[in-house]
């Protein structure tokens, strides 16, 4: 089954300065996303990204498909209190394209 | 709009007996998924149903199961509740089930 790794963990930030995220999947990516979850809430859509080389930018946030690395990376600029959260990445499986594999997401801090 | 609502936002239970929480999709959405979050974890695949009709399973025992109803709100039950069983338990609607799932709030599921 496919498995996708996080990193880092957890990361603190001071507010203004970048970051980035990353999401390395065991398997090839036919598809990946990226969302943000506030402690105990719901899942909020941030990004699909689905063709190798594919970038993607809302806001101030931008993503990344590296689909040879079978890897997705996430850039916060100038990240703000409001970037708190946990970010997950979540990939469809090869075998279906409905079902969401996620990763144990990442934990952002950004100190004022 | 209204987004995907789930009920109830909190749940306490304990070993042995049996749970039923609910979602309503988003208007015009034809397919729901569930999801399990265990806390520190990304949410893990349990369900996804399509025009009322299951289009797949994750890797959960059958004391799990689900419906969809004709107004396209879903129902997931759960018998025999382990204490393992404590999670946030996430709804996902999206307009065929391929296209990003937007999610709801969450059911909390204490198990005692």
């Amino acid at each position: 089954s496919q498995e996708l790794e996080q990193s880092p963990q957890s990361l603190i930030v001071q507010e203004g300065k970048n970051l980035t995220i990353n999401c390395t999947s065991s398997k090839t990516l036919y598809g990946l996303y990226w969302y943000k979850q506030k402690y105990g809430e719901g899942l909020i859509f941030l990004m699909m990204l689905q063709k190798g080389g594919e970038e993607k930018s809302h806001e101030k946030i931008t993503a990344k498909l590296d689909e040879k690395k079978q890897q997705s990376s996430l850039h916060i600029t100038a990240s703000q209190p409001s970037h708190a959260g946990i970010y997950l990445c979540g990939a469809i499986s090869g075998g279906s394209n409905y079902k969401l594999t996620f990763g144990k997401g990442t934990l952002l801090t950004v100190n004022p | 709009d209204a987004g995907v609502t789930q009920s109830p936002t909190h749940l306490i239970k304990t070993r042995g007996q049996q749970v039923t929480l609910r979602c309503s999709p988003i208007s015009g959405h034809k397919s729901v998924s569930w999801y399990q979050q265990v806390l520190g974890q990304g949410p893990q695949f349990i369900f996804q149903y399509y025009e009322k009709e299951e289009r797949g399973r994750g890797n959960f025992p059958d004391r799990f199961s689900a419906r969809q109803f004709p107004n396209y709100s879903s129902e997931l039950n759960v018998n025999a509740l382990l204490l393992g069983d404590s999670a946030l338990y996430l709804c996902a609607s999206s307009l065929t089930g391929v296209e990003p799932q937007h999610f709801g709030d969450g059911t909390r599921l204490s198990i005692l």
